[in-house]
């Protein structure tokens, strides 16, 4: 079955990194997500990554996928203020159009100034 | 610009009614998902659709119930039936085809007095 667990909480200084962590079950995973929600709003996309990948940038996001591990992470290099919010990882699984994604608990991040 | 509206915003319902929340994209994609959202519990899936006039229960489906007459919209009905409907809930939607990235309405928040 499908199941994704994530810390609860994570705080860092601004300027440090902050990294999240994700694990998840589901072997057949065809694409890990990160995803980002503000208070009082929905989630918008932070980046994604498919699963035959290691590693994958963005700016100040580094994801890093193990596969053996069933292991995500999503890095923020310098962390600002406007970077606290909660971060859902999410796994998409199943086949073509029947799609099934199911997210993790999330993490909510604090920075402190 | 393109998106998915959900409303009302905010509602309030007393126990024994049934409410309503809609959900509407113009982003011509063809699966469209009700998510429910709990402190500490992350999102959990309650109905999804791939196709008009087809949806798949999700892991708490019980209490709910859908519809999908035309590709935009996807209404979502709590009914007294659902025991515990106080709750932030998520509509979202993805194209098919392509990378399976899901795009979220800001959200309607249930409480039941």
């Amino acid at each position: 079955g499908e199941d994704v667990e994530q810390s609860l909480f994570l705080s860092v200084r601004e300027g440090d990194s902050s990294v999240i962590n994700c694990t998840y079950t589901d072997s057949s995973s065809t694409y890990l997500y990160w995803y980002k929600q503000e208070p009082g709003a929905g989630l918008q996309l932070l980046t994604y990554i498919f699963s035959n990948m290691d590693m994958k940038q963005d700016q100040r996001l580094t994801v890093l996928l193990n596969k053996k591990d069933k292991h995500l992470s999503l890095r923020i290099a310098d962390t600002q203020t406007g970077d606290s919010a909660i971060y859902f990882c999410a796994e998409s699984i199943g086949p073509g159009g029947y799609q099934k994604v199911t997210f993790g608990t999330g993490t909510k991040l604090q920075v402190i100034p | 610009d393109g998106g998915i509206t959900q409303s009302p915003k905010y509602l309030f319902r007393k126990e024994g009614q049934n409410v309503t929340l809609s959900c509407e994209q113009n982003l011509n994609h063809d699966a469209m998902y009700w998510y429910r959202q709990d402190p500490g519990q992350g999102l959990r899936l309650i109905y999804y659709s791939q196709i008009v006039n087809d949806f798949q229960k999700g892991d708490i489906a019980e209490g709910y119930s859908v519809s999908r007459e035309k590709k935009e919209s996807f209404p979502l009905t709590v009914t007294s039936a659902q025991k515990n409907p106080t709750a932030f809930y998520l509509c979202a939607s993805r194209p098919i085809q392509g990378v399976n990235v899901l795009t979220f309405g800001a959200g309607s928040r249930l409480t039941v007095l």
